[in-house]
């Protein structure tokens, strides 16, 4: 069973308005992280935010903010401001606890969203 | 400030050949990993080592070899080359922490003809 969901392949959104990236995810274990990675054309994957399961706030790094509900085992990305270089694949990831030694995270196959000007 | 670097970030390599994939880090990271990118697959684990001297499988492992003599250094061997290893290759590290953020080399675009 797919752990981590990404429903929405492709978004647009105008330029300087907020756009969300949905991303659900599956996991009985109560200890786990989420994160979410941007990866433009230019092909790095770039670290965005993180979010833990026992965290009382959402997550924000500046225009990034992570809606966090667990009791739906969502997780999205709020993009405020968009700019054109968000443009971008978005990948959501999962780590859980008793992932073992290995710590390793679980991914999403990501949404790719265009900003237009 | 490096970081972790990958070489070479270009290959063409031909069925049957071996190729190594070089990964450096300069964060003294205890953990890195081998990650492959395909479309419609997302991000693959293909190999990871919590520290120098200790490996382990990955979902994705058949094919490859990876070592890790130093703590930097965590090259990604194809032994005999395949079509279905043309893929992008992703090396990442990060340290032991509350968060496990895996931080990622720039890739290496791999085919093999």
């Amino acid at each position: 069973a797919q752990k981590i969901t990404q429903t929405q392949p492709g978004m647009f959104v105008q330029e300087k308005e907020a756009v969300t990236l949905d991303c659900t995810y599956d996991t009985s274990d109560p200890s786990y992280g989420l994160f979410w990675y941007k990866q433009p054309s230019s092909g790095e994957m770039i670290f965005l935010i993180y979010q833990g399961s026992y965290d009382q706030q959402n997550a924000t790094e500046g225009r990034y903010s992570l809606n966090f509900q667990k009791a739906r085992k969502s997780a999205n990305l709020v993009i405020s401001a968009s700019q054109l270089g968000d443009s971008a694949m978005y990948f959501c990831a999962m780590r859980e606890a008793n992932a073992g030694n290995n710590r390793k995270l679980i991914w999403g196959l990501g949404t790719s969203l265009a900003v237009n000007p | 400030d490096a970081g972790i670097t990958q070489s070479p970030r270009y290959k063409i390599t031909e069925t049957g050949r071996q190729v190594t994939l070089m990964c450096h880090q300069t964060w003294s990271h205890s953990y890195m990993f081998w990650y492959r990118q395909d479309l419609g697959h997302g991000l693959r684990l293909i190999y990871y080592s919590a520290a120098a001297d200790i490996t382990d499988k990955g979902e994705v492992p058949d094919g490859y070899v990876v070592s890790r003599s130093k703590t930097e250094n965590f090259p990604l061997t194809l032994e005999s080359a395949t079509r279905s290893q043309t893929s992008v290759y992703f090396c990442a590290s990060k340290e032991r922490g509350p968060t496990d953020t895996q931080y990622f080399g720039p890739g290496t675009r791999l085919t093999v003809l």
